[in-house]
């Protein structure tokens, strides 16, 4: 089964500060991978997603993810955060080609933004 | 755009009693997914359906089921239910096609067990 791990539980940083999210997988075929946010008292939304392809995948809200094989890595970057990118940040995975699998979401990064 | 749709949207229940939670699809998504968020907790999955069949099993208690129906709608029934069931309860829809089932999430039940 896989497994996802997120280094950091709390970030706190100050606006216009540049953010790097930690993710983690354990897995030992193909997956996919994901980076979902939710805002407090709110349903969890899609930031970017990778399937295959070029590993450096945007999304949205000025936010980017790189896919790094070798390290089982899928850190999720944005150069300039804002006071609204205060939320809670879930890196997920599933197993490429499985069909109707559900996703093992990591035990998430709670990010603060200081004005 | 359509969205996924749950109701209700909250849920107040005696420990013991039942509880059913009802998911609707974005339109012609195939594809049912539950997950159960703690407080504090990050979503566990539960259990998937796809074309009406089952199709992945998470950490669904055996206390649960659930079933999709012929419109595509999905129902998770509980019973006997405790207090550590409190939790937000999250649906999920795809389109289940090659190797992508990227997932959107509804708004979630709120449930609580008194």
């Amino acid at each position: 089964a896989q497994s996802v791990s997120q280094h950091n539980h709390h970030v706190i940083l100050s606006e216009a500060a540049s953010l790097e999210l930690g993710c983690n997988y354990s897995y030992g075929g193909t997956v996919n991978l994901f980076w979902y946010v939710q805002y407090p008292g709110q349903h969890l939304q899609l930031l970017l997603k990778y399937f295959s392809g070029d590993p450096l995948v945007k999304g949205i809200k000025g936010f980017e993810a790189e896919f790094i094989k070798s390290k089982f890595s899928f850190n999720l970057r944005k150069p300039s955060v804002q006071w609204s990118d205060t939320a809670e940040y879930f890196c997920a995975v599933n197993v490429a080609g499985g069909g109707a699998d559900g996703l093992t979401f990591g035990k998430g990064t709670h990010l603060i933004i200081q004005p | 755009a359509a969205g996924v749709i749950q109701s209700p949207r909250h849920l107040i229940k005696e420990k013991r009693e039942t509880a059913t939670l009802k998911c609707y699809p974005i339109p012609r998504h195939d594809t049912v997914y539950w997950y159960q968020q703690g407080p504090g907790q990050d979503p566990q999955f539960l259990i998937s359906f796809y074309e009406k069949m089952q199709s992945d099993k998470g950490s669904i208690p055996d206390r649960f089921s659930a079933q999709q129906f012929s419109d595509y709608h999905s129902e998770l029934n509980m019973s006997s239910l405790e207090l550590g069931d409190s939790a937000l309860y999250f649906c999920a829809s795809g389109a289940t096609s090659g190797n992508y089932n990227e997932q959107f999430f509804g708004p979630g039940t709120r449930l609580t067990v008194l």
